[in-house]
């Protein structure tokens, strides 16, 4: 495989679930970020991990709880949701800059629904 | 904060037409900004990356040009096809250490046949 892969790429879920999204990178690639898009809003970042240790949380409830074994895994892990939370989560990966973020390369996301 | 602002939200051409999206950034220290193009339910396909230094970069029927100081890039793509329906998307990263990319809300494109 190639690329950025995310599972399962649909996932129903009630609110006392817990459940994980996957993320896996074929790029070689040293940072990974848990992107989430809601309807009629700009992407918003979550989490970054660089060499798998997190360098960016932007203030994400801890109902969701990431997770990075090694630089090509990349997990978020779901629980007590609220029915606001239901999004298109986004995983991307990119090579570290020199002072910032290089090329991102997206997954397919995961449609998350909670009800 | 960073703002990128995406105008028009919507855009509708006839086959053949070549067209310019806009995108603008409220601060213009950059370390680089990247379009990338959205189809329906799908993730982000990456299309252009500009790093702060360069003042274009082309790819195929597409061009983005960037314009810091005024804080502006624009996406031309020439001869638009069907295939080319989707919605793109500008993002900036401010760089400084940090690895965030502030989004516009996209333009959606329609190239009618």
């Amino acid at each position: 495989e190639t690329g950025v892969t995310q599972t399962p790429r649909h996932l129903v879920m009630g609110m006392t679930n817990k459940k994980s999204l996957k993320c896996e990178q074929h790029l070689g690639h040293n940072a990974m970020y848990w992107y989430k898009q809601s309807a009629k809003k700009p992407l918003e970042l979550m989490f970054v991990y660089n060499f798998k240790e997190q360098t960016e949380n932007n203030s994400v409830p801890s109902r969701f709880s990431p997770e990075c074994p090694n630089s090509s895994h990349l997990f978020l892990h779901l629980h007590t949701l609220q029915p606001e939370d239901s999004a298109l989560y986004l995983c991307a990966s990119s090579l570290e800059g020199r002072g910032g973020a290089g090329e991102l390369f997206f997954g397919e996301g995961s449609r998350l629904t909670v009800l | 904060k960073q703002e990128v602002t995406q105008i028009p939200a919507a855009l509708s051409v006839p086959e053949g037409e070549n067209l310019v999206l806009n995108c603008s950034f409220t601060d213009s220290a950059i370390y680089n900004l990247q379009w990338f193009r959205q189809d329906p339910g799908k993730g982000l396909t990456s299309l252009l990356l500009i790093q702060s230094s360069q003042r274009e970069q082309t790819s195929g029927r597409l061009n983005a040009s960037l314009d810091k100081s005024s804080g502006r890039s624009t996406l031309y793509i020439a001869a638009s096809q069907p295939g080319d329906s989707a919605t793109y998307l500008c993002a900036v990263n401010s760089g400084a250490g940090s690895y965030q990319l502030t989004f516009g809300k996209g333009t959606k494109l329609s190239v009618i046949p």
